[in-house]
């Protein structure tokens, strides 16, 4: 069946840059998402793509997308303690009433 | 801006115990979703509905059900409560309208429950 697979932590000094790396095995996801989830929360969206985009910018948030790789990065500029949290990535497929399909999350660690 | 209110926060039950956790949301959304965060494996679906008054198996839907009998409301519950059952509820919504636009999932702040 359709899986997203994350690698489970990072860690990154404050100021660098962070790039949280995500697979998935349906083709024809037609969007995919990036969530954040802050201790003791539900999850936030913090951005998406559409599958025939390449690429999205979202002030420090970049997110890249290769299609034939099924592969999806989301790449945070001048990473911050307060982006410390978890993050999943997730697939949407199914078609109109497609449900999502979560990675099992990373945990971003950012050391001052 | 309430959202999705999910309740109890939190909750200790005893094992053989029911339990019904609650869940509304105030923006109209068609499609609604249960989810259980465990450690280690991230979030999976235990229900969903696309409308009031349907409802779905997701990935883990054995030991719990769910009803629809409106467009706000979907509760959980647990008919007969199993350690294994011990986790983190969470509770989203979205407003699926054709296949246009992102329709992505807003969720509730969860509910922590512990099964003795």
């Amino acid at each position: 069946g359709e899986d997203v697979e994350q690698s489970l932590f990072l860690s990154v000094r404050e100021g660098d840059s962070s790039v949280i790396n995500c697979t998935y095995t349906d083709s024809s996801s037609t969007y995919l998402y990036w969530y954040k989830q802050e201790p003791g929360a539900g999850l936030q969206l913090l951005t998406y793509i559409f599958s025939n985009m390449d690429m999205k910018q979202d002030q420090r948030l970049t997110v890249l997308l290769n299609k034939k790789d099924k592969h999806l990065s989301l790449r945070i500029a001048d990473t911050q303690t307060g982006d410390s949290a978890i993050y999943f990535c997730a697939e949407r497929y199914g078609g109109s009433q497609g449900n999502l399909i979560f990675g099992k999350g990373t945990k971003l660690s950012v050391k001052p | 801006t309430a959202g999705i209110t999910q309740a109890p926060t939190s909750q200790i039950l005893a094992a053989g115990r029911s339990m019904t956790l609650r869940c509304t949301q105030d923006m109209r959304h068609n499609a609604m979703y249960w989810y259980r965060q465990d450690l280690g494996l991230g979030l999976r679906l235990i229900h969903y509905s696309n409308t009031a008054g349907t409802t779905g198996k997701g990935e883990v839907p054995d030991g719990y059900s769910v009803s629809r009998a409106n467009t706000d409301d979907f509760p959980l519950t647990l008919a007969s409560a199993v350690p294994s059952q011990t986790s983190v509820y969470f509770c989203a919504s979205s407003d699926p309208r054709g296949d246009r636009g992102p329709l992505p999932q807003h969720f509730g702040d969860g509910t922590r429950l512990s099964i003795l």
